[in-house]
């Protein structure tokens, strides 16, 4: 079946440490990808979003994503995380021919926890 | 900067009761969406509305889901008769475009069926 694959269900880090979360998706042809935060008792918020051109897109509060097309992947990374990242992270993809209305297929999510 | 308004942020209800959630977009969007999340699972999306109707639903919007958009600026999402698997955080959305630019989720609405 089609869908949006995050492999890190919890992750622990240290502050500094470096960040990598997973994201892969089994939708062919173009897609859109976002990758949402959502802090404890808040709202989804955007971090990022990737529609075309530039692979490596540059979003808010110091974090990245890499577009791999050939490896169905949209990794988020940031190079050193602070206590006030713990929150859960969430990797979505608008899939093609979804009637064109862009709704938004998301990933399990994956909770950070920093550590001071 | 816009924002998505959702009331009420948490709603009780008894099981069988019809329940009513509220959603205000981001006023020069044409897009709305509704998307729950069952806690400690994923977003899931329920349904899509551009132009007065529905335009995508997914198989959880069953026939005891239902939305409108009654005003210019409300757009609501009810459900008739809540069962306890209903219990989740409900979540509306609005974009400009269908390409989705000015995608903007709102705060939720935590309804508890009990």
């Amino acid at each position: 079946a089609q869908s949006v694959s995050q492999h890190n269900h919890h992750v622990i880090l240290s502050e500094a440490a470096s960040l990598e979360l997973g994201c892969n998706y089994s939708y062919g042809g173009t897609v859109n990808l976002f990758w949402y935060v959502q802090y404890p008792g808040q709202h989804l918020q955007l971090l990022l979003k990737y529609f075309s051109g530039d692979p490596l897109v540059k979003g808010i509060k110091g974090f990245e994503a890499e577009f791999i097309k050939s490896k169905f992947s949209f990794n988020l990374r940031k190079p050193s995380v602070q206590w006030s990242d713990t929150a859960e992270y969430f990797c979505a993809v608008n899939p093609p021919f979804s009637g064109g209305y862009n709704k938004l297929i998301f990933g399990a999510g994956t909770r950070l926890a920093v550590h001071p | 900067e816009p924002e998505v308004t959702q009331t009420p942020s948490h709603q009780v209800t008894q099981m069988g009761q019809e329940v009513i959630l509220r959603c205000v977009p981001i006023s020069n969007h044409l897009y709305f969406y509704w998307y729950r999340q069952i806690l400690g699972q994923k977003v899931e999306f329920l349904v899509s509305f551009y132009n007065n109707e529905i335009s995508e639903k997914s198989e959880i919007f069953d026939d005891q889901f239902s939305v409108e958009r009654p005003d210019g600026s409300n757009f609501t999402l009810k459900i008739r008769s809540t069962k306890l698997e209903d219990s989740a955080m409900y979540f509306c959305a609005s974009s400009e475009s269908w390409q989705g630019a000015g995608y903007t989720f709102g705060s939720g609405t935590r309804l508890t069926v009990v």
